[in-house]
């Protein structure tokens, strides 16, 4: 992911619209991802994950789509609710690597 | 089924200071991690436990942080002394060994260094 310091990029979404967070990585090696949401005072929190074989999965609510060429992996919540609102990180695993590699996030504000 | 335990929630001491963390994993969970999260940053691992053993402490500051895992259960983390920078939620996070790709975060305890 790219490093932003103490500024996350921000996305506000109408409250039933359908939300997009981008995330790029940097190691072509990189053979699995996890999206998390992490809300306020609270831990990150697995959304869905997806291996480089794939270039999208869906889960309830959820899309993820991965770009292997650019490198790079996106969101998507359909239907965005109030309990959305949160932090998103994008996490990378290389294949020979035994740790995730964490992007900065994206703040996610649901506007009613 | 419990979640991650760490204590203290908040933690406000001042530089040169020592403080300590406690975590209790999921029960079962043989793999546990140890993340800093800087404000506006993503969690970065600081050190992996299998039961006991360390794993991972390659970005560990050895020269004010420690950490152990004694009987592979709770774990507790360690910074002595204290630095202006070390201001973070400390997070810990557990998952099974055959599954070590999900991985369970706690609520963190943020640690305020003044």
């Amino acid at each position: 992911g790219e490093s932003v310091g103490l500024h996350l990029p921000t996305l506000s979404v109408q409250e039933g619209d359908n939300s997009i967070i981008n995330c790029a990585y940097s190691n072509s090696a990189s053979d699995y991802f996890i999206w998390y949401k992490q809300e306020s005072g609270k831990g990150p929190q697995f959304i869905i994950d997806i291996r480089s074989n794939m270039d999208k999965r869906q889960g309830q609510r959820v899309t993820v789509l991965l770009n292997k060429t650019v490198k790079h992996l996106s969101l998507q919540i359909a239907a965005t609710q109030p309990g959305d609102s949160a932090v998103y990180f994008c996490a990378e695993r290389a294949g020979s690597a035994r740790q995730l590699t964490f992007g900065s996030g994206t703040q996610l504000t649901v506007l009613p | 089924e419990a979640g991650v335990a760490q204590s203290p929630r908040y933690k406000i001491i001042e530089k040169r200071q020592s403080v300590a963390f406690w975590c209790n994993p999921i029960s079962g969970h043989a793999t546990l991690y140890w993340y800093q999260q800087i404000l506006g940053q993503g969690p970065k691992l600081l050190i992996q436990f299998q039961n006991n053993g360390v794993v991972d402490d390659s970005q560990l500051p050895k020269d004010r942080f420690s950490a152990e895992r004694l009987k592979g259960v709770d774990s507790t983390l360690k910074i002595q002394p204290a630095k202006l920078e070390d201001s973070a939620v400390y997070l810990c996070a557990s998952s099974l060994l055959r599954n070590q790709e999900t991985q369970y975060f706690g609520p963190g305890t943020r640690l305020l260094v003044l």
